[in-house]
């Protein structure tokens, strides 16, 4: 299958500094990603999505001065905690899809947002 | 708005033997997919199955296998065979037919499988 990349896959900042996640997809285009959050022992929940060269979708809850996406390219997408707290802290992960490639999602790796 | 619903937080299963993960949902739509995700320790997702809701026929994949029951919005995910690698929590998700569409996921079963 497709892969897609996710780095860092682990980071722990000090609270107020920004956060910077890649998600990359690397062998196809992905004309929408998704961010998801993922609390311990819980399900993943959307927080937004992204179509290349548009601004992103934000569901409900989520603040988008807080977490900004950028879809540049058909294959990068970055998700920026920006001073971030504690209760920023949690697993992230990115999914992406190209329509050619038909309904399937590709996930990343994760990363582990630690705050302190 | 559709939901998605695992009604099993945690199961366990010996190696070897069969186990069966529950899944409902409720959708007004006629066109969707459903899917299982399978989420190791290595918090990686992986696609398990997928299943057209257009399809009677249930889908299958090795050891795994569904049983989707339209009608009732049901779709179980049955791993015979249960090996220690299938140790995971098993997100079981939905999509409508409408290219871009997210997921939406179950909370999740936790199943652990027992030497």
């Amino acid at each position: 299958g497709a892969v897609v990349s996710q780095h860092p896959s682990r980071v722990i900042c000090k609270s107020g500094t920004s956060v910077k996640i890649e998600c990359r997809s690397l062998d196809f285009q992905a004309t929408t990603m998704f961010w998801y959050r993922q609390f311990p022992k819980q399900s993943l929940m959307l927080m937004a999505t992204s179509n290349e060269g548009s601004k992103a979708t934000y569901e409900q809850g989520v603040e988008k001065d807080k977490f900004l996406i950028n879809h540049a390219s058909l294959t990068l997408s970055t998700l920026t905690v920006a001073s971030a707290h504690p209760e920023d802290s949690s697993f992230y992960i990115c999914s992406a899809r190209d329509l050619g490639l038909g309904t399937e999602a590709f996930f990343g790796q994760g990363t582990r947002l630690t705050v302190v | 708005a559709q939901t998605v619903t695992q009604s099993q937080p945690e199961m366990s299963v010996q190696e070897a033997e069969t186990v069966t993960l529950s899944c409902t949902y409720d959708t007004s739509e006629n066109n969707y997919y459903l899917f299982w995700y399978k989420q190791p320790p290595s918090r990686q997702m992986i696609l398990v199955i997928r299943q057209e809701a257009y399809k009677q026929q249930n889908a299958t994949e090795n050891r795994f296998s569904v049983n989707f029951q339209k009608a009732a919005k049901s779709f179980s995910l049955k791993i015979s065979d249960s090996q220690l690698g299938d140790t995971a929590m098993y997100f079981c998700a939905f999509e409508v037919d409408n290219a871009g569409n997210m997921l939406t996921f179950g909370g999740g079963t936790r199943l652990m499988v027992k030497p």
